[in-house]
């Protein structure tokens, strides 16, 4: 079945450094979504790729699906405590079947 | 608008026992997904629903069961529970039919087995 690789497992940054999340996919996807979830909250959404090679920016984060849509990456610039939390990719495969596979995951903890 | 409600929010069980979890959707959304979150696997798809109609399922035993109403509320079920059960079960809602948009989750029901 479709399996979707998320690393690293954790970074732990000091405040203002970057960080980057890579997420890769055994099979094409149609689309992937990346949500963050802060410690004891719920995911919530951040954004969501379609394109091939397409590049999406939201303030200090760079989202990036590749050109043969089996890879993306998250990238936040200038790190803030408040990005601390989990972030998650999540696709969809080109067979879709409704079901959204998640990778497991980078915790992010910030030292201000 | 309201969120995603997940009821109940925390419940203890001893093993052999079975739980009922709900999930009401977002008001027009109806796909509702399930998720099982644990620190070592993550958010794992249990199934997803549409109209009354599971359209997919996880590789969960058949203890984990599921199902739609015509309102959209959502309910699972797991029997026979087992310590492994133990998680934070998470229910999300959407609005796209076909499985693209992104989900809304509910701050989800964290089960203990005991």
């Amino acid at each position: 079945g479709q399996q979707v690789m998320q690393i690293p497992q954790y970074q732990h940054v000091q405040e203002g450094e970057d960080f980057t999340t890579y997420c890769n996919s055994s099979t094409t996807l149609s689309n992937i979504q990346w949500y963050k979830q802060r410690p004891g909250g719920h995911p919530v959404f951040l954004i969501q790729l379609v394109k091939s090679g397409e590049v999406k920016k939201q303030k200090r984060l760079t989202f990036q699906f590749g050109e043969a849509k089996k890879n993306s990456s998250l990238h936040i610039t200038a790190t803030q405590t408040t990005d601390v939390g989990t972030y998650f990719c999540a696709g969809i495969s080109g067979g879709s079947n409704y079901k959204l596979t998640f990778g497991k995951g980078t915790l992010l903890t910030v030292n201000p | 608008k309201a969120g995603v409600t997940q009821t109940p929010r925390y419940l203890i069980k001893t093993r052999g026992q079975q739980v009922t979890l709900s999930c009401s959707p977002i008001s027009g959304h109806r796909s509702v997904s399930w998720y099982q979150q644990t620190p070592g696997q993550g958010l794992q798809f249990l199934f997803e629903y549409f109209s009354e109609t599971q359209r997919n399922k996880g590789n969960f035993p058949g203890r984990f069961s599921g199902r739609q109403f015509s309102n959209s509320r959502s309910e699972m079920n797991v029997s026979t529970l087992e310590l492994g059960d133990s998680a934070l079960y998470l229910c999300a809602s959407s609005f796209y039919r076909d499985g693209t948009g992104e989900l809304f989750f509910g701050e989800g029901s964290r089960l203990t087995v005991l």
